[in-house]
């Protein structure tokens, strides 16, 4: 049972469109959530993170939206380039509770030129 | 500039066979992970280690062992591969003990149990 649900799977949007991936959580105790991207046949990278006693957090064209009473959390990509085409992953972490993040299932964008 | 090098990028084995995934990090990094990738599933915590000679167990630890016997260097061990641990294998360093720095994951090993 996996305890960040993330949706969709797979997303194709039009360059300059808006993406949006979803994440969702359980675990009241997580207090911290980043967003991994993952170019094909790399490591996943640290893209942008968020702690809950935010809302929102904009970093370019890439904005975490943060909704604590739904216990949901969402990636915005303004924008969409091409070159954004990759695997987005959101995770959340306890901070009392070590350093095991706990990784959503993943979403495939692609951006169509 | 970040390093974590992992030592093959394929690898094909057969059941039955003990299997070392091998992951070097030249950050003198205190914390090191082992995830396995999967479709629809993400990455899940296999082992991790906040120290020399220290192992925690993640999420999916059954089947797995670890060692790390040099800061640098953190070994995933398959004491008897089977077909059920084919998958992409990522190894993470991350500094000091504050959670909330990022996790620095080398390019993956692609595991085939034949």
């Amino acid at each position: 049972q996996q305890q960040v649900k993330q949706s969709p799977q797979s997303l194709i949007v039009q360059k300059g469109g808006i993406s949006i991936i979803n994440c969702a959580y359980e675990n009241t105790a997580f207090d911290y959530f980043p967003w991994y991207q993952q170019f094909p046949g790399k490591g996943p990278a640290l893209l942008i993170a968020i702690r809950p006693d935010v809302s929102e957090k904009k970093e370019g064209r890439f904005t975490i939206s943060f909704n604590k009473s739904a216990k949901q959390f969402s990636l915005h990509i303004m924008d969409s380039q091409p070159g954004d085409s990759a695997t987005y992953f959101c995770a959340a972490l306890n901070n009392n509770a070590g350093n095991m993040l706990t990784f959503g299932g993943g979403t495939r964008l692609m951006v169509k030129p | 500039d970040v390093k974590v090098t992992q030592s093959s990028r394929y690898l094909v084995k057969r059941t039955g066979e003990k299997v070392f995934l091998e992951c070097v990090q030249d950050m003198d990094h205190e914390n090191m992970f082992w995830y396995r990738q999967d479709p629809g599933l993400g990455l899940r915590l296999i082992y991790f280690s906040y120290d020399v000679k220290m192992k925690e167990k993640g999420d999916i630890p059954e089947g797995y062992s670890v060692s790390r016997e040099k800061k640098e260097r953190f070994s995933l061990i398959l004491e008897s591969a089977s077909t059920n641990q084919t998958s992409m294998y990522l190894c993470a360093g991350q500094t000091g003990r504050n959670s909330n720095q990022p996790q620095h994951f080398g390019d993956g090993t692609r595991l085939s149990i034949l």
